[in-house]
């Protein structure tokens, strides 16, 4: 079975400013999918970014990227210039590939981030 | 594009009484579908899944039921409601958008059992 670890339970970054939320994970799978989810007070989950496995490069979405070390089982996430609305829950979550059955989450327990001025 | 739906946004009732909460999705055909619930500062726990119309896997034994009868159409059931039913419930689907499979989640029901 798979299992992801989040170790941060709460964090705080200045508006502007950079930080990173940590995730490591175990599976015996060499291919899967993982993923960064954003909870913020309303609770609507909203997917953040994605990597796939056999992917070497390291995925980004605009001012959110990601560090995919696949030996080590990590993939952390990069939040670039912090703004005010990036203050949410955040969830790493993992996924085996598709295979004709569902595919489900395996997520950690989650980040806390508060954005502050 | 796709988009996924819930209703009652909030729900309150009392012990005992019956519930069903319904997700649809719009915009894609066999999904795969899940009910995922979220205790009050705590994770998510896959409740269901299902891969397609009246085919329903439980991950975890509970007072709750859920049922398919339409491809897009999904819903969580209960006959009796505990106090531990509370939280928050969360309907996804998942499937190819473009190259990427992903999931994605609907507005989520607040449920309170008083």
């Amino acid at each position: 079975a798979q299992t992801v670890t989040q170790s941060q339970p709460e964090m705080s970054v200045q508006e502007a400013e950079t930080v990173t939320l940590s995730c490591t994970y175990d599976t015996s799978e060499n291919n899967y999918y993982l993923f960064w989810y954003k909870q913020p007070p309303s609770r609507q989950m909203i997917l953040v970014i994605r990597q796939e496995a056999y992917k070497q490069q390291n995925a980004t979405e605009n001012r959110f990227s990601v560090n995919f070390q696949k030996a080590a089982k990590s993939f952390s996430l990069k939040i670039s210039d912090s703004q005010l609305g990036d203050t949410a829950m955040y969830f790493c979550a993992f996924m085996k590939p598709w295979t004709g059955t569902a595919s489900k989450l395996t997520f950690g327990t989650g980040t806390r981030l508060q954005v502050t001025l | 594009s796709q988009t996924i739906h819930q209703w009652p946004a909030t729900l309150v009732q009392p012990v005992g009484s019956p519930l069903s909460l319904e997700c649809t999705v719009e915009g894609t055909s066999n999904p795969n579908l899940y009910w995922y619930r979220q205790a009050a500062g705590r994770g998510l726990q896959l409740l269901f899944y299902s891969v397609g119309i009246g085919q329903i896997s439980s991950e975890v034994p509970q007072n709750l039921s859920a049922s398919r009868p339409q491809d897009r159409q999904f819903i969580l059931s209960s006959k009796k409601l505990l106090l531990s039913d509370s939280g928050f419930y969360l309907c996804a689907w998942s499937g190819y958008v473009g190259s990427n499979y992903e999931q994605y989640f609907g507005p989520g029901t607040r449920l309170t059992v008083t």
